[in-house]
């Protein structure tokens, strides 16, 4: 059974950083492509960010480019995101999803940037 | 506003079908698969369709999906109060190489 657990949300002040991991059981995650999305309160899916199986090409939603960056590390199956220069519109949940044909999410973790 | 264009919301009544529609552009939609997700209140998304109208596993029949031109819809037959969920179509834009969703159809059973 695939799964993916997401961890490392939490409260952070504007300007700060956070870092985000998920944690891929079930499947062979080296050979799959991996995206964060996330969910504002509210509001409906936004993709983040999306990485190769191979993580030699990553791709990321223009209103996070430049401060967050994706990574995988396919021996320990984990893919992480490293957010910095968060601000109070980065305030979500989000999610690890298995891409590929069809994807298979995670069940989330909540980042609040508030002061 | 979203590049996928869906209906905010729908309704229906238990029993009966519903369609929701998701609209495009030949970047996206017209060169590209297309899957569906439903999110159950207070849930992570889930994989409802995969390449067009492939069903994973699991989803009942009563869940079909298709694709023509720029174009996606996915149908749901003899509803149940239990379908009641927002659902999201995403796809890839090659154009602009980013992932895209939908801006969500909240289906309520009347």
């Amino acid at each position: 059974e695939v799964q993916l657990v997401e961890s490392g949300g939490g409260l952070v002040q504007p300007g700060g950083s956070l870092r985000l991991s998920c944690a891929a059981s079930g499947f062979t995650f080296n050979n799959y492509e991996m995206n964060w999305v996330r969910q504002a309160p509210g509001k409906g899916l936004e993709w983040v960010s999306y990485i190769s199986s191979g993580g030699s090409t990553r791709y990321y939603a223009d209103s996070v480019k430049g401060r967050f960056t994706i990574s995988r590390d396919n021996a320990k199956n984990s893919l992480y995101l490293q957010m910095n220069s968060l601000r109070a519109e980065d305030t979500a949940i989000y999610y690890c999803a298995r891409g590929g044909s069809g994807w298979y999410w995670g069940q989330g973790t909540l980042v609040i940037v508030s002061s | 506003q979203s590049v996928l264009t869906q209906p905010p919301s729908v309704s229906a009544a238990p029993g009966q079908k519903v369609t929701i529609s998701c609209s495009g552009s030949s970047s996206n939609i017209g060169n590209n698969y297309v899957s569906w997700y439903q999110q159950l209140p207070g849930t992570a998304p889930k994989l409802l369709i995969y390449d067009n109208n492939k069903r994973p596993s699991g989803i009942p029949d009563r869940f079909s999906g298709s694709k023509s031109g720029t174009s996606a819809t996915l149908v749901i037959t003899g509803l149940q109060t239990g379908d009641e969920a927002d659902y999201y179509c995403g796809t890839w834009d090659s154009g602009l190489s980013v992932v895209l969703f939908g801006g969500g159809t909240k289906l309520t059973v009347l």
